[in-house]
């Protein structure tokens, strides 16, 4: 099973609201990711967690809150977003044991964010 | 720092024809390369990789790439696109490089394959 799942598919949200995604992953794997993609543009990576602990984190705005809870879930709290947050959020995840690099990164279906 | 340059954000192929996406990369270390495809909504999916083996990579639904060091490319190939290969296609990079950015993928801005019957 190499599937990572994303929840929920779709979400809208005021900027005064909090809301969460989550992503999960059976796969054993040790390394989870966020990504944030515009429309017409490649990902841009967002936060890494390695062996549940944060690794990387790409100068994000305090508004996103990233949680790894175990090895298999990933949370991106949101909070006082921006209209120009509004993407798609895609979570990936990869095995993370042998050096990042060569691995191959699992992505999930993505959460489809609108801010108004 | 690493770089990826995909040339043609947009081609447009007869069903049947030869697909070529091109892909150039940057890397002052050995680079592993790799090849997404994203459907529209959808998520992406690893097509193939390179990481230091054999420099023709075979992938799933029939593609392949060619690594070639002297030229910096890892070029995508089909010998006969379908209408089910249009979708948008991501070249990324990574490596071992020290710093802050070892082990992320540094992807390209796409390429929209479009398949005409």
């Amino acid at each position: 099973d190499t599937e990572v799942t994303q929840t929920p598919k779709h979400l809208v949200m005021g900027m005064t609201n909090k809301k969460s995604l989550k992503c999960e992953q059976h796969m054993g794997h040790r390394a989870m990711y966020w990504y944030k993609q515009k429309a017409k543009k490649p990902p841009e990576l967002m936060f890494v967690y390695s062996y549940e602990k944060l690794s990387i984190n790409e100068s994000v705005p305090s508004r996103f809150s990233p949680e790894c809870p175990n090895s298999s879930l990933l949370n991106l709290h949101l909070h006082a977003l921006q209209p120009e947050d509004s993407a798609l959020y895609l979570c990936a995840s990869s095995q993370g044991t042998s050096g990042r690099a060569r691995e191959t990164q699992y992505f999930g279906p993505g959460t489809r964010l609108l801010v108004l | 720092a690493q770089s990826v340059t995909q040339l043609g954000s947009h081609v447009s192929v007869s069903e049947g024809a030869l697909v070529l996406l091109r892909c150039n990369y940057s890397s002052s270390v050995p680079p592993y390369l790799f090849w997404y495809v994203q459907y529209p909504n959808q998520g992406l999916q690893l097509l193939l990789k390179y990481t230091s083996a054999a420099t023709l990579v075979k992938g799933i639904n029939g593609f392949e790439a060619e690594f070639k060091k002297s030229e910096t490319s890892f070029h995508l190939t089909k010998p006969s696109a379908h209408m089910s290969d249009a979708a948008e296609y991501f070249c990324a990079v990574s490596s071992d490089e020290d710093g802050g950015s070892q082990g992320n993928l540094i992807f390209g801005k796409g390429t929209k394959l479009s398949v005409k019957p």
